[in-house]
């Protein structure tokens, strides 16, 4: 079963910060928090992925809570494109024994308007 | 670099008859997974394979389903005899097995229809 929590519906203004929040308070000191999109009919696309401290990149920027157990993915400016289902999933990482797989729950459809 | 590939992007068959997907990873991609999707769920790990070996098929329903990945590198997966209820979305993934920053790449998978 997916170790998380997301609201299931989001709307975001085209042009505004799109925050999408995830808890998952049973996470364990060695699994990472991994973001992944899918927009319709197209496979999922990583994002970004972070351990402990707030992750940036040209996609978007992940900030975990100190404690670990919530993460929000921030995407600064949304546009239609990334109207889309994002999942926040954890996971080990692949190596020293884990498979690291990606258990999917169900994901925000994160829906952005003009 | 090239994604994914995978084919056919669709198939339609009736229940009881069989079907095959394939699939080309991301080349030197060590590791490779098989997820199914069912409309409105998010995807579900059918089976995982690391070069030839499988890692983990605990969720593949092996009465009907096989995968298998000769040489490591392109890799099958087989529904026979097909049900209605297998009617989904099957995404196969690879990722580069030893590298902190790879994340699973996905194709844009094989949409089935079983009538």
């Amino acid at each position: 079963d997916a170790k998380t929590t997301q609201p299931t519906s989001m709307d975001c203004a085209e042009g505004r910060a799109a925050n999408l929040p995830c808890n998952h308070s049973t996470i364990s000191g060695n699994e990472y928090v991994y973001w992944y999109r899918q927009i319709h009919s197209q496979g999922p696309q990583y994002i970004i992925h972070g351990l402990k401290n707030n992750e940036t990149n040209e996609m978007a920027s992940l900030i975990i809570t100190e404690d670990r157990k919530s993460s929000t993915l921030i995407l600064p400016h949304a546009t239609l494109r990334d109207t889309a289902v994002y999942y926040c999933i954890v996971s080990e990482i692949h190596g020293s024994g884990n498979t690291g797989k990606l258990i999917f729950g169900q994901g925000t459809t994160l829906q952005v308007k003009p | 670099e090239a994604g994914v590939a995978q084919s056919p992007r669709y198939k339609i068959i009736e229940k009881r008859q069989s079907v095959a997907f394939w699939c080309n990873p991301i080349s030197g991609h060590a590791t490779l997974y098989w997820y199914q999707q069912i409309l409105g769920q998010g995807p579900k790990l059918l089976i995982q394979f690391q070069n030839n070996g499988v890692v983990d098929d605990s969720q593949l329903p092996k009465d009907r389903f096989s995968a298998e990945r000769l040489k490591g590198v392109d890799s099958t997966l087989k529904i026979q005899p097909a049900k209605l209820e297998d009617s989904a979305v099957y995404l196969c993934a690879s990722s580069f097995l030893s590298s902190y920053n790879s994340p699973l790449h996905f194709g844009n998978g094989t949409r089935l229809t079983v009538t």
